[in-house]
């Protein structure tokens, strides 16, 4: 079964800033897609980013970006120019592409943005 | 256009009660998903719909949940028998299709709170 860890339970950075939350994962496909999610206190979860696994380049989003290391199994969201508004829970998922079309998240990583 | 509904927002329900959850997906969505959310943790998967059948029903913890989508479009996840564990954010969401880097649009959810 595939797992989906987030290792930072809590992050915070200065507005203006860059940050960056981290996320591993364990599988055994070789083809997959990797996203991340925010979840506002509303608890609305919205894309952030996606990844399709076969594809080398890393994906970008105005100011987010990720860092994606397949061998390593690592898929690190990039946030520059940090805004009041970017302050959430930011979840890590994993899809595989089988017929399974679930959604594996891990435990989040809360953000704070400061002044 | 209108997004991911989810009725009611909150519920408040004693130990033993039966309640029924529904989802309104956006409009046009074949693919349907529920995930329960428990304090603390990121969101697990529990059942998916493609169009008025369960694809995939291998997150439902036991026989007390249930769930329908008999027109293909409104679901329904009915809890039987509730138990002081059952409470959590029961999040719904559509996509367009199933699989693929195709987003999943989440809706707000609801609070399900057994006493």
């Amino acid at each position: 079964a595939q797992t989906v860890t987030q290792s930072q339970p809590e992050m915070s950075v200065q507005e203006a800033e860059t940050v960056t939350l981290s996320c591993t994962y364990d599988t055994s496909e070789s083809d997959y897609y990797l996203f991340w999610y925010k979840q506002p206190p509303s608890r609305q979860m919205i894309l952030v980013i996606r990844q399709e696994a076969y594809k080398q380049q890393n994906a970008t989003e105005n100011r987010f970006s990720v860092n994606f290391q397949k061998a390593a199994k690592s898929f690190s969201l990039k946030i520059s120019d940090s805004q009041l508004g970017d302050a959430a829970m930011y979840f890590c998922a994993y899809r595989g592409t089988g017929t399974a079309s679930k959604l594996t998240f891990g435990t989040g990583t809360r953000l704070q943005v400061t002044l | 256009g209108a997004g991911v509904s989810q009725t009611p927002s909150n519920k408040v329900t004693e130990k033993g009660k039966y309640v029924e959850l529904r989802c309104d997906p956006i409009s046009g969505h074949t693919a349907l998903y529920w995930y329960r959310q428990s304090l603390g943790q990121g969101p697990e998967f529990l059942i998916y719909f493609q169009g008025t059948g369960a694809a995939d029903d291998s997150g439902l913890p036991n026989d007390r949940f249930f769930a329908v989508r008999p027109e293909g479009s409104v679901s329904t996840l009915k809890i039987q028998r509730t138990e002081r564990g059952d409470s959590a954010v029961y999040l719904c969401a559509s996509s367009p299709r199933t699989g693929g880097i195709n987003e999943q649009f989440f809706g707000p959810g609801t609070r399900l709170t057994v006493l």
